[in-house]
């Protein structure tokens, strides 16, 4: 079975901090997409990335595919009270319809 | 934008009953995707349907089962409800092959209670 090991899985840090969140796999994924989860809601799709190297650009977000497809990363630059939430990598294995999801990173910024 | 619906939102069943969720997918995709949430984990795929017919497989009970209609419309029907089902169940839907690979986008999700 296919793993997406995400990290770290809690993390909490003052407002104005910066803050990155990992994805990894030993296995290539055709697209890897991140969601943001608020509680007792659905996941809220923030990007999809699918091009090895591939940087995209949320406002303070910034979304990262590593050359080999097997891992992402997210970067909060500056990060507000308003990004608290439950971050979530899912990978597109290409082959099925199922994503391969991460654990999840709850994060909380303290004003 | 037209988002995902599901009804109802919050449902509350006794064991053994049954229960139907409702999911009315984005205008235009043709993919939608049921899964499991427990609290602090993640989504559990169950099953998926492409154009009215079972796409892919998950960890789907067999007192589970699904389809999706002409209007694509999808409803998942749980009979025998045991405890072990109350979480949070999401449907999402995709436009299958945008660009060589699907996003998914879910709806707000049914809250299953069973007491």
């Amino acid at each position: 079975t296919q793993l997406l090991e995400q990290s770290p899985q809690f993390l909490s840090i003052q407002e104005g901090e910066n803050l990155t969140v990992y994805c990894n796999s030993s296995s290539v994924f055709s697209s890897l997409q991140w969601y943001r989860q608020e509680p007792g809601e659905g996941p809220v799709l923030l990007v999809t990335v699918v091009t090895g190297g591939e940087v995209k650009k949320l406002k303070r977000l910034t979304f990262q595919f590593g050359d080999a497809r097997k891992d992402s990363s997210l970067h909060i630059t500056a990060a507000q009270p308003g990004d608290t939430g439950l971050y979530l990598c899912a990978g597109d294995e290409g082959s099925n319809y199922q994503l391969i999801w991460g654990a999840g990173t709850k994060l909380i910024i303290k004003p | 934008a037209a988002g995902v619906i599901q009804s109802p939102r919050h449902l509350i069943k006794e064991k053994r009953e049954t229960a139907t969720l409702k999911c009315y997918p984005i205008p235009r995709h043709d993919t939608v995707y049921w899964y499991q949430q427990g609290p602090g984990q993640d989504p559990q795929f169950l099953i998926s349907f492409y154009e009215k017919m079972q796409s892919d497989k998950g960890s789907i009970p067999d007192r589970f089962s699904a389809q999706q209609f002409s209007d694509y419309h999808s409803e998942l029907n749980m009979s025998s409800l045991e405890l072990g089902d109350s979480a949070l169940y999401f449907c999402a839907s995709s436009l299958e092959g945008t660009g060589g690979f699907d996003e998914q986008y879910f709806g707000p999700g049914t809250r299953l209670t069973v007491t």
